[in-house]
């Protein structure tokens, strides 16, 4: 079991650029989340999905896309990229809505640029 | 007042020596709640669930304190390696996967 990945791990772009981060979990989980992380701010959920073809909003939303089109992997679209963009970004699934006794499991995290 | 809080430290104690920290939450109504811990550049991973009755798992020991609205931490015999980040994390309901949150985390390090 990989369990959660995430691709790439490193990636710098410039404003205005696109790109897509990839999550894959092998451990047949219905939730999936997209959480950024700054300094001094903890995490943030950007967006979430509860099983496939199935996506929502969380708390940060604004610049992002996400796709959810095969239960094991869940994509996260950046458009047109900001600095603001600039973070660590981490992927998690858990087998049943998280909390209570559905742990969440981590990705290892993707390092964002943007210059 | 931010709904869930933490002293980022960093708390700097001696090997062996027992540590605590606290997180405060302001929905009174929250539902569950966990301690994760977070290396220095790597992914959060749980370390444990914190239920109402209080728990423990070897030198570890959560608990839950409503009436005054936080959680906490106990440490002992602490270890060179359990230097980390440690992550507060309460869900204000079952219902959504939304509200989840995360605390800025509670930097630990830990001096031979």
């Amino acid at each position: 079991n990989a369990g959660v990945t995430q691709t790439p791990k490193f990636r710098v772009l410039k404003t205005g650029q696109s790109m897509t981060l990839l999550c894959a979990q092998d451990m047949n989980h219905e939730y999936m989340y997209w959480y950024r992380q700054d300094p001094g701010m903890g995490l943030r959920l950007i967006h979430y999905s509860v099983g496939e073809g199935t996506t929502a909003k969380g708390e940060v939303p604004d610049g992002y896309n996400v796709s959810r089109l095969k239960k094991q992997n869940f994509l996260l679209g950046l458009e047109s990229a900001a600095p603001s963009q600039t973070s660590v970004y981490f992927c998690a699934s858990s087998l049943g809505l998280a909390g209570g006794r559905n742990t969440q499991y981590f990705g290892p995290g993707t390092r964002l640029t943007v210059l | 007042r931010k709904e869930v809080e933490q002293d980022p430290g960093p708390f700097n104690v001696p090997e062996g020596a027992t540590v605590a920290f606290n997180c405060t939450y302001s929905n009174s109504a929250s539902q569950s709640f966990f301690w994760y811990r977070q290396d220095c550049r790597k992914e959060p991973k749980l370390l444990m669930s914190v239920y109402s009755s209080g728990n423990e798992d070897g030198r570890f020991t959560a608990q839950l304190n409503r009436a005054s609205q936080y959680i906490s931490l106990l440490i002992r015999d602490s270890k060179l390696s359990d230097s980390a980040t440690y992550l507060c994390v309460v869900n204000p309901r079952y219902s959504s996967a939304s509200k989840i949150i995360f605390g800025s985390g509670t930097r630990l390090s830990i001096r031979p």
